[in-house]
């Protein structure tokens, strides 16, 4: 079974730029969660998609946007990026309440 | 606003040595999960449990869910230093998708 793809894995962009990192999910989960992990704040949650649909939203700025396709694949957007934005990206697909199954990540450095 | 605590944030040890690695918070969880994460990598899902006062066991590790299902803690037997990493514990809602986690313990076992 394969697991959770993201795509790229690392990512250099300049400051005002927009971003958009995918992720593919197992085959079967429906359920799609992004987090922004940071050495100084840890994993934190941006949002959550489930057949197509946003279920749940962290508190992140109005730039942070997502959207979930049919086939359960979904992709994160950030718009006119920041230095602050230099995090690991983390796509994470579950089946149920029970855990996540993470991908690798999308590093993105913005300078 | 639900809060995990993990302690310690950082534990360094020599091989052989047994550890303990605890996640508080003042919230009820549906589920708590374990999971372990190697640099560059995303995290991997070690154990979920859900019933109060649950033990599970996996190899030298073993995890425990309180009785109030408010707090976990993991606890590892002659660590070795394959068991290096970042160990994070996360809360679950009811609401699936949507996990909150701690900040974290850093374990480093030398050989």
């Amino acid at each position: 079974k394969a697991g959770v793809t993201q795509t790229p894995r690392y990512l250099i962009k300049t400051r005002g730029q927009q971003v958009t990192l995918s992720c593919s999910p197992i085959s079967g989960h429906r359920s799609v969660s992004w987090y922004q992990q940071t050495p100084g704040q840890g994993l934190q949650f941006l949002f959550e998609y489930f057949s197509e649909t946003q279920r749940n939203k962290g508190n992140f700025p109005g730039r942070f946007s997502g959207r979930q396709f049919s086939n359960s694949r979904s992709e994160m957007n950030v718009s006119t990026l920041e230095l602050g934005d230099s995090a690991l990206y983390l796509c994470a697909s579950s089946w149920a309440s029970y855990g996540y199954t993470f991908g690798s990540g999308t590093r993105l450095t913005v300078v | 606003t639900q809060l995990l605590e993990q302690s310690p944030q950082f534990l360094s040890i020599q091989e052989g040595e047994n550890l303990t690695v605890y996640c508080n918070s003042s919230s009820v969880f549906s589920s708590l999960q374990w999971y372990r994460q190697e640099p560059g990598e995303g995290p991997v899902l070690l154990v979920t449990v859900v019933t109060g006062g649950e033990v599970k066991k996996l190899k030298r590790l073993t995890f425990q869910f309180g009785d109030a299902r408010k707090d976990s803690s993991l606890h590892i037997t002659a660590a070795q230093p394959g068991d290096t990493g970042l160990y994070l514990c996360a809360g679950a809602s009811t609401n699936a998708g949507k996990s909150t986690f701690g900040d974290g313990t850093t374990l480093t076992v030398k050989p």
